[in-house]
């Protein structure tokens, strides 16, 4: 099974939707990240959290909210989606004092 | 604006011949340094890495080498295979920061048989 999982891996939605992603890792990180990846790009993070009550902004968190519900898991929420929110995004998971980040599958969300 | 430029945005070789995969970045605060490859329908994962005290990395077929005074490194792929076709991130971070990284814009190498 996967160290890191993302639901769902494909959403298609329409503007003004509320929308949900989900993360799950199985490694016992304490840090876990969220980023998005449009072409030209690269990756940019939206939010991180380094344990269950630390929660903080990246480079792009406006319109984005998140929840770490638990260790294990960290959700990012759309409340209001619009188009160019269209994007792939991941969720990564990491160890105190070990730098690699360990990358879900991607959510391709597309934003109508 | 983006403190980790990346270039080429894409990058067709031979197989046997060389990749090479320029990365820049401004902040001379960070101190840490990796390379994350992604393939098509997956998440990045980590490739290599290297630290500021050295100026060069080696592991198998690829290589970091780290400019400091010009702020620059790069990624050398020897002998390219078609299945090192993929998408190249570099990336950044000021370790203190607590693993915050900052990619570059990403390259696409197509190694053709």
């Amino acid at each position: 099974d996967a160290d890191v999982t993302q639901t769902p891996r494909n959403r298609i939605t329409k503007t003004g939707k509320r929308i949900m992603l989900e993360c799950s890792q199985t490694k016992g990180h304490d840090r876990m990240y969220w980023y998005r990846q449009d072409p030209g790009l690269g990756l940019r993070l939206i939010y991180y959290s380094f344990d269950v009550k630390d929660i903080n902004k990246g480079e792009i968190s406006d319109g984005y909210s998140v929840s770490r519900q638990a260790q294990a898991k960290f959700s990012l929420s759309l409340e209001s989606a619009i188009p160019n929110q269209t994007a792939l995004y991941f969720c990564a998971s990491g160890g105190a004092g070990n730098n690699e980040q360990f990358f879900g599958p991607g959510t391709r969300l597309t934003v109508l | 604006q983006q403190q980790v430029k990346q270039s080429p945005q894409s990058l067709i070789v031979q197989k046997g011949g060389i990749s090479i995969i320029n990365c820049a970045y401004e902040n001379t605060a960070f101190d840490y340094f990796p390379w994350y490859q992604q393939f098509p329908g997956k998440g990045p994962a980590l490739l290599i890495a290297i630290r500021p005290d050295v100026s060069e990395k080696k592991e198998g077929r690829f290589t970091i080498s780290f400019n400091k005074s010009a702020k620059q490194f790069s990624l050398h792929i020897m002998d390219s295979q078609p299945g090192d076709s993929a998408t190249y991130f570099c990336a950044a971070e000021k370790e203190t920061s607590g693993s915050r990284l900052t990619f570059g814009e990403g390259t696409q190498l197509t190694v053709n048989p």
